[in-house]
């Protein structure tokens, strides 16, 4: 299995400011995933951020407002831009399994961080 | 586009009763359905998967069903503890992606003692 992590695990920000999560894999993955949960809703996947080349983003998700790094196949950031109270979700950074040396098609979440935009 | 629908109203059970929950799923017809389970302030936890070949598949005290002319998957908790109590959430595989998932709402379970 892969265990995930992320920071900030949870931060208030207020509104037009931006802020950066970081997401970090114990075990190097060529695919990393991008979920928004906002309040009582499910997860929505917003992008895959792909090493080596530009992060492919949902419908609905645009680069300038979700813009995302990945500089190696254990690290991924999402930066929240120009943020206002709808951003105020958890977001999540998730590996498939297979692509994290596992056998079986299922996916592995980081803790989320929680942000809340005043 | 895929949609899916589970039980938005929370599912109280008394403790040792069996919890069912219902996963439903439109316009689509996905090579798996997974289960996992969420708890308060933590990521999803991955439970189960079922691909579509096939009809049931079992993990300790977890059942889940996938009915595909229905479209819809069962999941059973039998035996419950009060432990138990979290978000439950259906998810499908995306079509021509490579680990992309689609999920469900979810559907909160609370055991009682």
């Amino acid at each position: 299995s892969a265990v995930i992590s992320q920071k900030p695990s949870r931060d208030i920000c207020q509104r037009g400011t931006s802020l950066t999560i970081q997401c970090q894999v114990d075990s190097q993955v060529t695919m990393m995933f991008w979920y928004r949960q906002q309040p009582g809703q499910s997860l929505t996947l917003i992008a895959t951020a792909n090493q080596g080349s530009e992060a492919t983003y949902e419908s609905g998700f645009v680069i300038d407002k979700f813009p995302i790094s990945r500089p190696n196949l254990t690290f991924s950031t999402l930066t929240v831009s120009n943020m206002s109270p709808e951003d105020s979700s958890i977001y999540l950074c998730s590996v498939d399994s297979r692509l994290a040396g596992g056998s079986t098609d299922t996916q592995y979440f980081g803790p989320g961080t929680r942000l809340t935009v005043l | 586009s895929q949609k899916i629908e589970q039980n938005s109203e929370a599912l109280n059970i008394q403790e040792g009763k069996t919890a069912t929950l219902t996963c439903n799923y439109t316009n689509y017809s996905p090579a798996y359905l997974q289960w996992y389970r969420q708890d308060p302030g933590r990521g999803p936890v991955f439970l189960l998967l079922i691909r579509e070949n096939e009809k049931e598949k079992r993990k300790e005290r977890l059942k889940v069903t996938f009915d595909t002319t229905l479209k819809q998957s069962l999941f059973h908790i039998t035996a419950s503890q009060p432990a138990d109590s979290a978000t439950y959430l259906c998810a499908l595989d995306i079509a021509d992606s490579w680990g992309k998932l689609q999920f469900g709402a979810g559907t909160q379970v609370v055991v009682t003692p």
